[in-house]
């Protein structure tokens, strides 16, 4: 079975600091995604990458920044928190390239606090 | 653009009662289709999908068929169970260059009483 683990379930920080969330993958997939989750909006899209080093941004980047180093490792940085990016973030990954047909395997989300 | 449009909820069934969640899209191009659900406390998972219009996606008695027509992708399910009790997401899924992206809706919160 596919594996996708988060880093923390639940985090707190305060506004200004840097936070890393961490997510790691263990099916060699090529394309790992970080979502963050409010009520009523679903699931929007930050970043994705579809392959070590390799970025996009998504629907609603700013304020966060990301790194791939190693293929089966997706972080997300938020550079200087703020209470709007208080949110459930949920990091995804999927194999194959593009075709339209590709399943995202979901970790379990790290529910974000800022004060 | 590309959009998903579910409808609201929260939707309250009885057990053993019939579940629609209706779920409608529009994209540019072919989309392939899914439905992903989230129990409490839990990432997301793939329920069903269907990757070309007619299809018909099913899964631990839920279905849902591609209309292109009407550009839908209902979810159907003939008797619930306390168990199904979630968060739905429809949400589509377009060829990209380099990786598929997916759209998703709103969600609609099910919540089944015994």
């Amino acid at each position: 079975d596919v594996k996708v683990t988060q880093s923390s379930r639940y985090l707190v920080k305060r506004t200004g600091e840097k936070v890393f969330l961490e997510c790691v993958q263990d099916m060699d997939h090529e394309n790992m995604f970080w979502y963050r989750q409010d009520p009523g909006l679903g699931l929007r899209l930050i970043y994705f990458s579809y392959d070590v080093k390799m970025k996009e941004k998504g629907d609603i980047p700013e304020g966060y920044s990301v790194s791939r180093e190693k293929k089966e490792r997706f972080s997300l940085i938020l550079e200087s928190a703020s209470t709007n990016q208080t949110s459930m973030y949920l990091c995804a990954s999927s194999s194959g390239t593009g075709s339209g047909f590709d399943e995202q395997y979901f970790g379990p989300g790290t529910r974000l606090t800022v004060t | 653009g590309n959009s998903v449009t579910q409808m609201e909820g929260p939707v309250t069934l009885s057990e053993e009662a019939f579940l629609t969640i209706n779920c409608t899209y529009t994209a540019t191009g072919y989309p392939s289709l899914f439905w992903y659900v989230q129990y409490p406390g839990e990432g997301l998972q793939l329920l069903l999908k269907a990757t070309k219009a007619d299809d018909k996606g099913s899964n631990k008695g839920f279905e849902a068929t591609y209309r292109k027509e009407t550009t839908s992708f209902h979810l159907e399910k003939g008797s619930v169970q306390v168990s199904d009790s979630a968060v739905y997401f429809c949400a589509l899924s377009l060829p990209y260059s380099s990786a598929s992206k997916i759209i998703f809706g709103s969600g609609t919160r099910l919540s089944i009483r015994p």
